[in-house]
């Protein structure tokens, strides 16, 4: 069975310093990777993704992740945070099945908390 | 274009009554599925609809149990509600292929008093 776990959850991270959230997942096959974020209240905003390729993807918000598969890692950065970036983030690991995406398996969440 | 919309956005049900939430998928996509997010956890899957025939389903009793119209649009419903089905209802829309990207609405919270 696929999981997904993100060790950290809550990460205080100063204005304009980097910030990096850690993803490890369990897949017995080649994943596809996800990250998004929630804003209290809110749905699900999709960051970035991984298929196959170049495994370091750019995603929206000057967010980045490397896919490290002998690690079985998918990290998000950040060069430098807003406050505006204060969230929770989610890691999310599913497969490709018959040419169409399957249901998503979700980590517990970290919560980022941006001081000033 | 609009993205992933649900409906009703907040409701309140007591225990064993039954709920139905609904689901319009974004513009061009056909394949509905369902999430179910409790306070301070990540959504859990609980199944897909592709071609109005769920496709794939998670680890929920048979209680939840699902639609999906020609429209492609859908319906979760669950009977005999219990206290702990509380919880913000994500519906995510997707299109068919490889390397598709999932779209999420922006939820059905249900509070089962």
């Amino acid at each position: 069975a696929q999981s997904v776990t993100q060790p950290d959850i809550h990460i205080t991270v100063s204005e304009g310093a980097s910030l990096e959230l850690r993803c490890n997942y369990s897949y017995g096959a080649t994943p596809y990777l996800f990250w998004y974020v929630q804003s209290p209240g809110q749905g699900l905003q999709l960051l970035l993704k991984y298929f196959s390729g170049d495994t370091l993807v750019q995603g929206i918000k000057g967010f980045e992740a490397e896919f490290k598969r002998s690690q079985s890692s998918f990290n998000l950065r950040k060069p430098s945070v807003h406050w505006s970036d204060a969230a929770e983030y989610f890691c999310a690991v599913g497969a490709l099945v018959g040419g169409g995406a399957d249901g998503l398996t979700f980590g517990k969440g970290t919560h980022l908390i941006i001081q000033p | 274009d609009a993205g992933v919309t649900q409906s009703p956005t907040h409701l309140i049900k007591t225990r064993g009554q039954q709920v139905t939430l609904r689901c319009s998928p974004k513009s061009g996509h056909d394949t509905v599925s369902w999430y179910q997010q409790a306070l301070g956890q990540g959504p859990q899957f609980i199944f897909q609809y592709y071609e109005e025939e769920e496709r794939q389903r998670g680890n929920f009793p048979d209680r939840f149990s699902g639609h999906q119209f020609p429209n492609y649009s859908s319906e979760l419903n669950v009977n005999a509600l219990l206290l702990g089905d509380s919880a913000l209802y994500l519906c995510a829309s997707s299109w068919g292929t490889r390397e598709n990207t999932i779209y999420f609405g922006e939820g059905s919270w249900l509070t089962v008093v």
